[in-house]
C-alpha cells in the first residue's frame, strides 16, 4: 500500500494566486481529513469527508478556502486568492471507517505564499 | 469545544534518560491518540487509549490514560536519538459518534548525544 499521497510536496506561490493541493487517500478508506499545521496554532482540522460527502467544514478559515472530493480516490484543497498568512504545512489523512481508530497521514504539502 | 493542553512545549534530554510528556483535556476523553512527527514529515500513529486506567506500550514508549479520562501521559525509557521529534496527543469526538480528531499543539523533543 502506497499510503496517503499528497502533491505537491512543496509549493511557493505569489500572493493572489490560486493554489490547489491534492490528496489520494488509501484505497478503501471512507473518511478523509484536511489539516493545517503552523507553529503558532499547531495542527488544525479544516474539513473532513465521509464517503465523499463533506461532514464538517467549520474549520475552514475563510471563503477563500474550498475543498472537494469528487470520488473516493481523490480530494483537493483550493485557496483562491492565496495570502502570506496561508503559509503552512497542509496534511491530508484518511481512515477506514466512521469512528475508526487512528488516521494515516500523508507527508504534507509545505505551502509558502510570498 | 474540547481543548488539549500538552506539557512541556519542548524538551531537551540527554540520550539514555527517561522523560514524560503530558496531555490534559478540558473534557472527558472518549479516545486518546498519540502520534509522533519527525521534523518535516507526516504523523505516525503510536497508540490509542480508550479505557480509564489503560496503559499501552510500543517499544520503549508507554502511554497511560488516567482513571478520570481527562489526562494522558507518555513516557519514554532510555531515550535514543530516534525518539527525537514532535509528539502530539489527539482526542476523538464524544461517544464514537464523531470521527474527527482534535490535536494538541505538540511537544518538541530533542535528544542530546
Amino acid at each position: 500500500d502506497a499510503g496517503v499521497i499528497q502533491s505537491p510536496r512543496h509549493e511557493v506561490t505569489e500572493m493572489g494566486q490560486e493554489v490547489t493541493l491534492r490528496c489520494k487517500p488509501i484505497s478503501g478508506h471512507n473518511s478523509l481529513f484536511w489539516y493545517r499545521q503552523t507553529m503558532m496554532r499547531g495542527l488544525e482540522l479544516l474539513i473532513y469527508f465521509n464517503n465523499n460527502v463533506p461532514i464538517d467544514d467549520s474549520g475552514m478559515p475563510e471563503d477563500r478556502f474550498s475543498a472537494k472530493m469528487p470520488n473516493a480516490s481523490f480530494s483537493t484543497l483550493k485557496i483562491q486568492p492565496s495570502e502570506p498568512r496561508d503559509s503552512a504545512v497542509y496534511f491530508c489523512a484518511s481512515s477506514p471507517s466512521w469512528g475508526a481508530r487512528g488516521y494515516t497521514f500523508g507527508s504534507g504539502t509545505r505551502l509558502t505564499v510570498v | 469545544s474540547q481543548e488539549l493542553e500538552q506539557s512541556p512545549q519542548s524538551l531537551i534530554v540527554q540520550e539514555g534518560k527517561n522523560l514524560t510528556i503530558n496531555c490534559t483535556s478540558s473534557k472527558t476523553l472518549y479516545g486518546l491518540y498519540w502520534y509522533k512527527q519527525k521534523y518535516g514529515e507526516g504523523l505516525i500513529f503510536l497508540m490509542m487509549l480508550q479505557k480509564g486506567g489503560e496503559e499501552k506500550s510500543h517499544e520503549k514508549i508507554t502511554a497511560k490514560l488516567d482513571e478520570k479520562k481527562q489526562q494522558s501521559s507518555l513516557h519514554i525509557t532510555a531515550s535514543q536519538p530516534s525518539h527525537a521529534g514532535i509528539y502530539l496527543c489527539g482526542a476523538a469526538g464524544g461517544q464514537g459518534r464523531d470521527d474527527k480528531i482534535i490535536f494538541g499543539k505538540g511537544t518538541r523533543l530533542h535528544i542530546l548525544p
